[in-house]
């Protein structure tokens, strides 16, 4: 089954220490997310990439990159975690055509991220 | 804006009881509607979604009506199961925003058995 796929499940770091997660799809979308979630409040956007174009929201840290080398994958990377970045991360997908009206986001399982 | 209020949680049923979680929408441009579902320690799932007034979304016994006349996307089933138990995520896009999506803050359902 075509899916988004994100690895690993559970990732736990050290106050400070830089950590990637990853995301993958099989799904041949243009357009990956990034999301950050806290205690099952409602996801808050980090970034996309529209294909190869990178679109940061204003008021995500510095702290958080991102990098898409192919159409199928795409990392997070936290430069330098602190507590309050513990939570779960989740990628989702779209498929974005020329004028399209209306895309359907995808998501992911999520990795959920734990600071010590 | 861009905006979603959904009724907050949590919401306490009993199997085969009838659910509602109403869904009300500020928007800027004819969005589209979503109802996403979230169980304990997964991501997102999209449950369904509508694109334009008047269309009706439904998938595993869930139905949600767009109504633009009252700006809503209340999501309905009839007979809710253990298994339901989640946080229901109601959310809209619109194009001229460039398609982000828009959450409600979720509402967390719990159903006993």
């Amino acid at each position: 089954d075509a899916m988004v796929i994100q690895n690993p499940r559970y990732q736990v770091t050290q106050f400070g220490k830089p950590v990637t997660l990853s995301c993958s799809q099989t799904l041949n979308h243009n357009v990956m997310y990034w999301y950050q979630q806290k205690s099952s409040q409602a996801p808050k956007l980090l970034f996309h990439y529209y294909d190869k174009d990178f679109n940061n929201e204003a008021d995500t840290p510095d702290n958080f990159q991102s990098r898409r080398p192919n159409t199928s994958f795409c990392f997070l990377d936290i430069r330098s975690p602190g507590l309050g970045d513990a939570a779960m991360y989740l990628c989702a997908t779209s498929s974005r055509g020329q004028g399209a009206r209306q895309e359907t986001q995808y998501f992911g399982p999520g990795t959920r991220l734990l600071v010590l | 804006g861009n905006s979603v209020t959904q009724m907050e949680g949590p919401v306490t049923l009993s199997e085969e009881a009838f659910l509602t979680i109403n869904c009300t929408y500020t928007a800027t441009g004819y969005p589209s509607l979503f109802w996403y579902v979230q169980y304990p320690g997964e991501g997102l799932q999209l449950l369904l979604k509508a694109t334009k007034a008047d269309d009706k979304g439904s998938n595993k016994g869930f139905e949600a009506t767009y109504r633009k006349e009252t700006t809503s996307f209340h999501l309905e089933k009839g007979s809710v199961q253990v298994s339901d138990s989640a946080v229901y995520f109601c959310a809209l896009s619109v194009q001229a925003a460039g398609n982000k999506l828009t959450f409600g803050g979720g509402t967390r359902v719990l159903v006993k058995p």
